[in-house]
C-alpha cells in the first residue's frame, strides 16, 4: 500500500499556464512533509519543508501548502526552466527515520 | 561548497559480478542515506547511517546488498552477484543531523547501474 501518492504522474503546461500538483499521504500522525525538485540525471534538490497543517511556503513561482491529508505545490505562470520532476516525501516515524517518497510528478512547461 | 559526491556516475556490469558504489557526504554531515530509484518508481530507501550508531538496514532488498561507512564519512554500497533487477540509479544523501524536519537531505547525482 502506497503511503505517499502523487498526481498527476505527468503534466504538460504552456508557459504562463498556472496549475497545481498533489501529494496525498496515508501515514498516521503526520510529522511534516518535504518537497524536492529533480532534474534529469541529477539528484533531488530540496525545495520546502512544511511542518503542520495550514502552513504555506513560497519560492519564486512555487507555493506549497499542507492540510491534514495532502499537500499541493502550486505553480504560478510557469517558465520552461520549471520543467522537472517534483517529489514529495514524509518521515514514517518521529526522530531518526528515513523519508518515504512519492513517485513524483513530471512537469513539462512548453514555451 | 562541495556537495555530496558519488562515484562512478555510471557503471555497467555483467550479471553475477560484484559492484561497489561510493559516496562522499558533505563534510560535517552526520547522517548518510542510500536510496534506489528505478525507472517509473519512487525513491526506495535502502540503508541509513547516523554517527557511530548501528545502521538501519531495514530497506536492503536482499543479503546481496551491504553497506559500510568508514570513519563516519565515506560510504560504500556493495552489491554481490548482481542481477538484472538491480539495474537502477543509486542515490546517496547526507544531512547535518537527524530529527528529520530541520535537516533536509542533500543528494548526490547518483550512480546509474546497468546489469547486462
Amino acid at each position: 500500500e502506497d503511503q505517499v501518492t502523487q498526481s498527476p504522474e505527468a503534466l504538460r503546461l504552456q508557459e504562463g499556464e498556472s496549475s497545481s500538483l498533489n501529494c496525498s499521504y496515508t501515514v498516521s500522525g503526520l510529522r511534516g512533509l518535504f518537497w524536492y525538485r529533480q532534474d534529469p540525471g541529477k539528484g533531488p534538490e530540496f525545495l520546502f519543508t512544511l511542518y503542520s497543517a495550514g502552513e504555506e511556503k513560497e519560492k519564486e513561482r512555487l507555493k506549497a501548502t499542507l492540510t491534514k491529508k495532502e499537500s499541493f505545490l502550486h505553480i504560478t505562470a510557469p517558465k520552461p526552466e520549471d520543467s522537472a520532476t517534483y517529489l514529495c516525501a514524509v518521515p514514517l516515524f518521529s526522530g531518526n527515520t528515513p523519508l518515504v517518497f512519492g513517485k513524483g510528478t513530471r512537469l513539462s512547461v512548453i514555451a | 561548497g562541495a556537495g555530496v559526491s558519488q562515484s562512478p556516475s555510471n557503471k555497467v556490469t555483467e550479471k553475477g559480478k560484484d559492484v561497489e558504489l561510493r559516496c562522499d557526504p558533505i563534510s560535517g554531515h552526520t547522517a548518510l542515506y542510500w536510496y534506489r530509484q528505478s525507472l517509473g518508481q519512487g525513491l526506495e530507501f535502502l540503508i541509513y547511517f547516523q554517527g557511530n550508531s548501528a545502521p538501519d538496514k531495514s530497506g536492503l532488498p536482499s543479503d546481496r546488498f551491504s553497506a559500510e561507512r568508514t570513519g563516519g564519512s565515506v560510504s560504500t554500497l556493495t552489491i554481490q552477484r548482481t542481477q538484472q533487477e538491480d539495474s537502477a540509479v543509486y542515490l546517496c544523501a547526507s544531512s547535518p543531523r537527524t530529527g528529520g524536519l530541520d535537516s533536509p537531505l542533500h543528494f548526490g547525482n547518483g550512480t546509474r547501474l546497468t546489469v547486462t
